[in-house]
């Protein structure tokens, strides 16, 4: 079946820094990546959608200059939060969408802690 | 961002209870999932609808999508202790949507089953 692999799990950063969180389809080729963010006992919402090779299409509320997606390849998109705050602290999902039989695809999730 | 009306929002129930749940969008969507969250996962899918009537089981699960497009439920019959976690519904935008190719996830019901 399909597996998406999301690195890190978790990880914990000082306030104004920066981190990058990688998306890989690993025995699929993904049209396009989606990125949520879910905060406790929250549903999963939509930050943006990203198609390979092109500029990602951020929903409503989302700072696209915080939160910059990369999709270089069919099978990698990163998620870069950049000079990251507290109020980040969040799990971050990615999800891989595959024209064929897959759909979608979720990764495991990344658990951003800022302090 | 967008996101469907899912209740109930928590069950508490007894091993062996069935179990309902449903979700209904003011938008007409041409896919519904069901998935099944765990605590620092991401979500894995149960059911996939694709066509407006078309009722699927998966084991003892059971989904439906509605004639109208617009609402889908999810029945769980004699449910165990390891169906505890979050559930949540998923439509995909229809084509010439402002959603269109995305998933919109409902507010999650919390399920807890009582041994």
């Amino acid at each position: 079946g399909a597996v998406v692999s999301q690195h890190p799990s978790w990880v914990i950063c000082k306030s104004g820094t920066s981190v990058k969180i990688e998306c890989r389809s690993l025995d699929f080729q993904a049209t396009t990546m989606f990125w949520y963010r879910q905060f406790p006992k929250q549903s999963l919402m939509l930050m943006a959608t990203s198609n390979e090779g092109s500029k990602a299409t951020y929903e409503q509320g989302v700072e696209k200059d915080k939160f910059l997606i990369n999709h270089a390849s069919l099978t990698l998109s990163t998620l870069t939060v950049t000079s990251a705050h507290p109020e980040d602290s969040s799990f971050y999902i990615c999800s891989a969408w595959d024209r064929g039989p897959y759909g979608y695809t979720f990764g495991s999730g990344t658990r951003l802690t800022v302090v | 961002g967008q996101q469907l009306n899912q209740s109930p929002q928590s069950m508490f129930i007894q091993e062996g209870e069935d179990v309902s749940m449903n979700c209904t969008s003011s938008s007409i969507f041409n896919t519904w999932l069901w998935y099944k969250q765990d605590p620092g996962e991401g979500p894995v899918l149960l059911i996939a609808l694709y066509k407006a009537g078309e009722l699927t089981s998966n084991g003892r699960l059971t989904a439906q999508f509605g004639i109208t497009r617009k609402d889908s439920f999810l029945n769980i019959s004699a449910s165990i202790p390891s169906d505890v976690g979050i559930y949540f519904c998923a439509g995909r935008g229809s084509k010439g949507s402002s959603n269109t190719g995305k998933l919109i996830f409902g507010q999650g019901t919390t399920l807890q089953v009582k041994p």
